[in-house]
């Protein structure tokens, strides 16, 4: 069972152009990761948010929690092909560290 | 520095039979977890092992059990195969403790494949 809500599921923009994708749950996150996976590789880790209302940076990404801790929001500034990749984001269990993931948000940057 | 290690990275295997998997952590980690990831889908949890035992389980059946060994490298095994098992078995390595600062470290993943 995924308990995170990922949109959107699919987005082919052009080099340049901007773009935000959402993470959403109906319940609190202790803290939230977003993750990118290109083809072939494992999922690598970009960021922890933990604090709520946090924004993070990460050269053009910029990373949102939301006030409630329930939601999150991944924007990227001027897209380029790099960013192609499959975006995931991740909670952890409250007690322990496993890692429950999203679906996804796919990715593709058109040159 | 190593980072975690996968194989052997494709595989096909015929329905009924059973597979197996292995995986060696990240230098210096003792936490190791498998991940199943179907085709455009996140990657969904199936255990975890800490000191060679299983310390959680995702909602998967007894087909798929594992074991970690004394360096911490661990294996997968999936008895039984199904059509539905083909997928991209990822394996991530961690510190107890250190997720939220440090997340996972993956491999690269083992495709199996289900004919």
């Amino acid at each position: 069972t995924q308990l995170l809500e990922q949109s959107p599921q699919f987005l082919s923009i052009q080099e340049g152009e901007n773009l935000t994708v959402y993470c959403n749950s109906s319940s609190v996150f202790s803290s939230l990761q977003w993750y990118r996976q290109e083809p072939g590789e494992g999922p690598v880790l970009l960021v922890t948010v933990v604090t709520g209302g946090e924004v993070k940076k990460l050269k053009r990404l910029t990373f949102q929690f939301g006030d409630a801790r329930k939601d999150s929001s991944l924007h990227i500034t001027a897209a380029q092909p790099g960013d192609t990749g499959l975006y995931l984001c991740a909670k952890e269990g409250r007690r322990d560290d496993k890692i429950i993931f999203g679906k996804g948000t796919r990715l593709h940057i058109l040159p | 520095d190593a980072g975690v290690t996968q194989s052997p990275t494709h595989l096909i295997k015929t329905r009924g039979q059973q597979v197996t998997l292995r995986c060696s952590p990240k230098s210096g980690h003792d936490t190791v977890s498998w991940y199943q990831q179907a085709l455009g889908q996140g990657p969904q949890f199936i255990f975890q092992y800490y000191e060679e035992e299983e310390r959680q389980r995702g909602n998967f059946p007894d087909r798929f059990s594992g074991h970690q060994f004394p360096n911490y490298s661990s294996e997968l095994n999936v008895n039984a195969l199904l059509l539905g098992d083909s997928a991209l078995y990822l394996c991530a390595s961690s510190l107890p403790g250190q997720v939220v600062n440090y997340g996972y470290t993956f491999g690269s993943g083992t495709r199996l494949t289900v004919v």
